[in-house]
């Protein structure tokens, strides 16, 4: 099956910074889409963004399909940030998910 | 659009019941998904309905698993003879065609003492 790498595993960010988020996989896909996992478990969609780039607030996102990859951008970061960031890509009708990255946003 | 919902929220059980959750999905998505998501991990996909049609079950879901989605609206998956091992947080989401964005409830965490 189709293999998502993320990196970093964890990401330590002081309030006000801004970081990069990257997402990897093995091969052609439909879709991506970025979520947010809040400390309650919540699975927060971000962006379908199966190519191109789009922006919501503080948080951009862009995915370069033909060369399998995409990066989430976070600016001027808030402790409401923190949690895990996934990719998850799709082939045919099911999401594979990568193993997310967790991001501390310190006050 | 009120969302997915999954209930119950949390449940502890003893090795070796039976449990069984439900998922509405969003109204008029007619395609329905299960994942499991154990600690540390992403969702892995279990299984996929459009409409009322189970369409694939991932090798993750053993015989003691089953989902159903009987009029093609909210659907049920049940544990029979639970064992440590499926002790995660269980995912449904929806959408209105395969093309769409999937949509997550906010799952059922499963913990077996």
């Amino acid at each position: 099956g189709i293999q998502v790498e993320q990196s970093p595993p964890d990401l330590i960010l002081q309030e006000g910074a801004n970081s990069t988020l990257r997402c990897n996989f093995s091969d052609s896909v439909n879709n991506l889409q970025w979520f947010h996992q809040n400390p309650w478990g919540q699975l927060i969609n971000l962006f379908y963004i199966p190519s191109g780039t789009k922006q919501n607030g503080r948080l951009s996102a862009t995915t370069v399909a033909t060369e399998r990859y995409s990066l989430l951008y976070i600016s001027s970061s808030q402790t409401t940030d923190s949690g895990v960031y996934f990719c998850a890509v799709r082939v045919d009708y099911k999401l594979s998910f990568g193993a997310g990255t967790t991001v501390t946003v310190r006050a | 659009d009120t969302g997915v919902s999954q209930n119950p929220r949390h449940k502890i059980t003893k090795r070796g019941q039976n449990v069984t959750f439900r998922c509405d999905p969003i109204s008029e998505h007619n395609r329905l998904y299960w994942y499991r998501q154990t600690l540390g991990q992403g969702p892995e996909f279990l299984t996929y309905f459009q409409n009322e049609a189970q369409l694939e079950k991932s090798r993750l879901l053993s015989d003691r698993f089953s989902a159903e989605r009987p009029k093609g609206s909210f659907s049920t998956l049940e544990i029979q003879r639970t064992e440590q091992g499926d002790s995660a947080m269980y995912l449904c989401a929806s959408s209105p065609g395969t093309v769409q964005p999937q949509h997550f409830g906010d799952g059922t965490r499963l913990s077996i003492l």
